[in-house]
Formats: structure tokens, C-alpha cells, sequence
């Protein structure tokens, strides 16, 4: 079973920032926080991932908070294109199959024009 | 540089034949996951290989259902004696290592038993 919870769907402007949230308040010291997302009928494609730190790239930004149980998927200037369903993920960075990605049932982001 | 490539993209099999799907993993990655994602559902963990190694098949269904990396060729997961319930998309992932971040996902195949 996955181990966060999300908001079922979301909608934002075009344009605007989408800030998607998620909590993991049973996450282990050695678990990451990794998001990826869906859009439809296609694989899923990665997004960002972090431990401790705020993280960003040309895609997103990953903050987490101080104690780790819950993070914010921030994507800066939401376009019609990044419609689409979002899943936040804790997962060990090694080891069996609790390193697998478990997937739960995301967040539906709809970016209206 | 090619992605993950899955074929076929579409399979229609009558119930009870048997289903072949194939992923060819990104040059370089040598760890294959497979998932299925039945119709408005999330995607579902069914098996982890290495090349000539199953690692985790915890997702697996019991019967019918076998998964293989060979040392040479893409990995395939095999369908036996399809049923109705087998219709699913079905995605294969790639990574380069364990603990890399960069799984790749394939376009899937989407499997059709009718």
C-alpha cells in the first residue's frame, strides 16, 4: 500500500504556480520522496525527487518540511500541457522490494486556460 | 538515444490464448520493472528483474503469469490462457541501477482480451 496521501484532483490556472500537496507522516529516516506523473494513457514520466532539502530543477521544485511528513510539489508556471495525475512516492534509495515504486492513486491536475 | 521500447503497442488476444509482451530497456540499464494499470486505476507493481535474474515478483500474479530478462533480447512478460480481467495497460520500466532515481517508463502495451 502506498504510503501518502494526496488530494483526489486539484485544478489551477494557466500560468499560475501549481502547488500540489502530500503527506507522508509515517516516513523512515532513509526513505526519499520522489514524484512522477501520468499523463493520459501514457508511462509515467519522473519528476523530482529529495530527502531533506528543497530540491528544483528545470521541471519543479520539491520542498519538504523540517520533520519530513509532508512535501510540496511546486510546478512555477503551469501550462495546459502539464495537465495530468501526479503521485508523490516514498521509497528506500536501496535494497529489496521496499526500494520498488509503490504507486497510490495521485492527485488529478487539471490546468485551465 | 533510444527510450524504453515496448511492442506491440496495442494486443488483442481471445480468451485463453497467450500474450507476449516485450520491453527493451534503455542502453545501459540493466534493471527491468513491470507494472499493470487496469482501466481507471493506479499502476500496480508486478515484478523486478535483472538481466537472467527475477529479484522481486511479489506482484505476480500467481498463474498464468511469468516474467523473464534473458542475458540477450528484451525482457518479456507472458500472459497464458488470457481472461477478460487481463485487459490492461502495461509498462515497463528501466533504471540504470538500484537506487537510481531514473526510472524510465515505456509507452506501455495495451492488452485487449476480448
Amino acid at each position: 500500500d502506498a504510503k501518502t496521501t494526496q488530494p483526489t484532483s486539484m485544478d489551477c490556472a494557466e500560468g499560475r504556480a501549481a502547488n500540489l500537496p502530500c503527506n507522508h507522516s509515517t516516513i523512515s529516516g532513509n526513505e526519499y520522496v520522489y514524484w512522477y506523473r501520468q499523463i493520459h494513457s501514457q508511462g509515467p514520466q519522473y519528476i523530482i525527487h529529495g530527502l531533506k532539502n528543497n530540491e528544483t530543477n528545470e521541471m519543479a521544485s520539491l520542498i519538504i518540511t523540517e520533520d519530513r511528513k509532508s512535501s510540496t510539489l511546486i510546478l512555477p508556471h503551469a501550462t495546459l500541457r502539464d495537465t495530468a495525475v501526479y503521485y508523490c512516492i516514498v521509497r528506500v534509495e536501496h535494497g529489496g522490494s521496499q526500494g520498488n515504486l509503490i504507486f497510490g492513486k495521485g492527485t488529478k491536475l487539471s490546468v485551465k486556460p | 538515444n533510444a527510450g524504453v521500447m515496448q511492442n506491440p503497442r496495442h494486443l488483442v488476444r481471445r480468451r485463453g490464448q497467450e500474450a507476449r509482451l516485450r520491453c527493451s530497456p534503455m542502453k545501459g540499464h540493466s534493471h527491468v520493472y513491470w507494472y499493470r494499470q487496469l482501466p481507471e486505476e493506479g499502476l500496480k507493481f508486478m515484478v523486478y528483474l535483472q538481466k537472467e535474474n527475477i529479484i522481486d515478483e511479489s506482484g505476480m500474479p500467481k498463474e498464468r503469469f511469468s516474467a523473464e530478462f534473458p542475458k540477450e533480447g528484451p525482457s518479456i512478460l507472458r500472459i497464458q490462457q488470457v481472461v477478460r480481467g487481463d485487459s490492461a495497460a502495461y509498462f515497463c520500466a528501466s533504471s540504470h541501477s538500484r537506487g537510481n532515481y531514473g526510472y524510465t517508463f515505456g509507452s506501455g502495451t495495451r492488452l485487449t482480451v476480448v
